[in-house]
């Protein structure tokens, strides 16, 4: 079953406390991204990735890094996480970019809680 | 930097009636156009899109409508069901350097449809 998988699904943690969202997508999709998403500001995007070794900032990128080692598999690393990035995170993952001429459509992972306590 | 702006931020509507939201985009070199709809509780998924070469398309319930002059698109939704309530999104491929792209949604549409 082609897919986006995200995991854990809940976590709680104690701020400075380093923890890494994994996800992985067996559709081997070029594009993927991460997006956090808070009440009453939709989806933000943190980081995206165009490709193996590809990666850049998204419009809320601080306090987060990603890798992209490997085409399916695009790890989110919270290195000292705060209170302030509580939140619903999803991974997404496409054939090609959104401005591409076809198969960009977004596939979702089934979200992560993140709460930082 | 570029965004995308959506309206109404809720919406509720009697069984049987149409919805439609609207979103604006910025960025003139926006090329594609997706609407998501999430369900409470679960992930967002591709209900339809539009890309900037076609003014309007068509899924049985679903339309959108897109004019690249004005920088605007639409989501209509007619003969309204209570499983069509979620929340809805717009996004935008905003440009981002070279030929790269990314997806920029909008805040959402909270749709209501009341049996």
């Amino acid at each position: 079953e082609a897919q986006v998988t995200q995991n854990p699904r809940y976590l709680i943690t104690v701020t400075g406390k380093k923890l890494t969202v994994t996800c992985s997508q067996n559709m081997n999709h070029e594009y993927m991204s991460w997006y956090r998403q808070d009440p009453g500001l939709g989806l933000r995007q943190i980081y995206y990735s165009m490709n193996v070794e590809v990666t850049d900032k998204g419009d809320v990128p601080e306090g987060y890094k990603v890798s992209r080692k490997e085409k399916r598999n695009f790890p989110l690393i919270l290195e000292s996480p705060s209170p302030n990035q509580t939140s619903l995170y999803f991974c997404a993952s496409s054939h090609h970019n959104p401005g591409g001429r076809m198969n960009t459509e977004a596939f979702f992972g089934q979200g992560t809680r993140l709460t930082v306590v | 930097g570029e965004n995308v702006e959506q309206h109404p931020s809720t919406l509720s509507v009697q069984e049987g009636d149409s919805a439609v939201i609207k979103c604006t985009y910025s960025d003139s070199a926006s090329n594609y156009f997706p609407w998501y709809k999430q369900e409470l509780g679960k992930r967002p998924q591709l209900i339809i899109d539009i890309r900037s070469n076609v003014g309007e398309k068509k899924d049985q319930r679903i339309a959108v409508t897109l004019n690249k002059t004005a920088k605007h698109f639409s989501l209509h939704i007619t003969e309204t069901q209570p499983e069509d309530s979620a929340v809805y999104f717009c996004a935008a491929s905003i440009k981002s350097g070279g030929s790269n792209y990314k997806l920029t949604f909008g805040k959402g549409t909270l749709l209501t449809v009341n049996p």
